[in-house]
């Protein structure tokens, strides 16, 4: 198993762009969670999913959004990002017995 | 909101010694604590877990003590080497719920040889 993988693993982007953070998993979990880290601080909660087709906001959602058409993939959306979204972005699934998979992080810059 | 916290945010130890690195937490109501290592440039790695049914559980090296009275929780690590080097957090997942954990700041630990 590849566990879980996040593409991609740097980006810069300007003011106002959009993009797709890509997260997948080959576990068949059915729990994925979206976390930003920021300098000197814990992971913080962005957004969640129980399953495919239902998502949930966690502590940060403002700026983002997601999708789960699928168990596998839970891509995270920044719609017009902002200076304020710069962070390490990081994907992680729970599978029913509670254990938690992270993924390697994706680094985000907006200038 | 209530939070996970930790009294120290960097701790320095000489290869060898027992290390202990302490976190409190507000929410009574967390039935689930973790303890997590993150390397620089990675993602965090689970190190032990400990249910609120109990105060003490031990892994390979690794010991975490959870006193549900203050709310307060310590993870031990014995004979550090410096492998261990590496941010330190603790998490809970308050009502039950692995896929939304609540992170605290974290503590540095440093090993030196």
């Amino acid at each position: 198993n590849a566990g879980v993988t996040q593409t991609p693993k740097f980006q810069v982007l300007k003011t106002g762009q959009s993009m797709t953070l890509q997260c997948a998993q080959d576990m068949n979990h059915e729990y994925m969670s979206w976390y930003r880290q920021d300098p000197g601080m814990g992971l913080r909660l962005i957004h969640y999913s129980v399953g495919a087709g239902i998502t949930d906001q966690g502590e940060v959602p403002n700026g983002y959004n997601v999708s789960r058409s699928t168990t596998e993939d839970f891509p995270l959306r920044l719609l017009s990002a902002a200076p304020s979204q710069t962070s390490v972005y990081f994907c992680a699934s729970t599978d029913t017995s509670g254990d938690v998979c992270f993924g390697p992080g994706t680094r985000l810059t907006v200038t | 909101g209530e939070s996970v916290g930790l009294h120290l945010p960097t701790l320095s130890v000489q290869e060898g010694d027992n290390s202990i690195i302490n976190c409190a937490y507000s929410n009574s109501a967390s039935d689930y604590f973790i303890w997590y290592k993150q390397e620089s440039g990675k993602g965090p790695q689970f190190i032990i877990d400990i249910r609120s049914n109990m105060d003490k559980r031990q892994g390979q090296r690794v010991t975490v003590l959870l006193n549900k009275t203050v709310k307060h929780l310590s993870l031990q690590i014995a004979a550090t080497q410096p492998g261990d080097s590496a941010v330190y957090f603790c998490a809970e997942n308050s009502g039950g719920s692995n896929y939304k954990l609540t992170f605290g700041k974290g503590t540095l630990l440093t090993v030196n040889p």
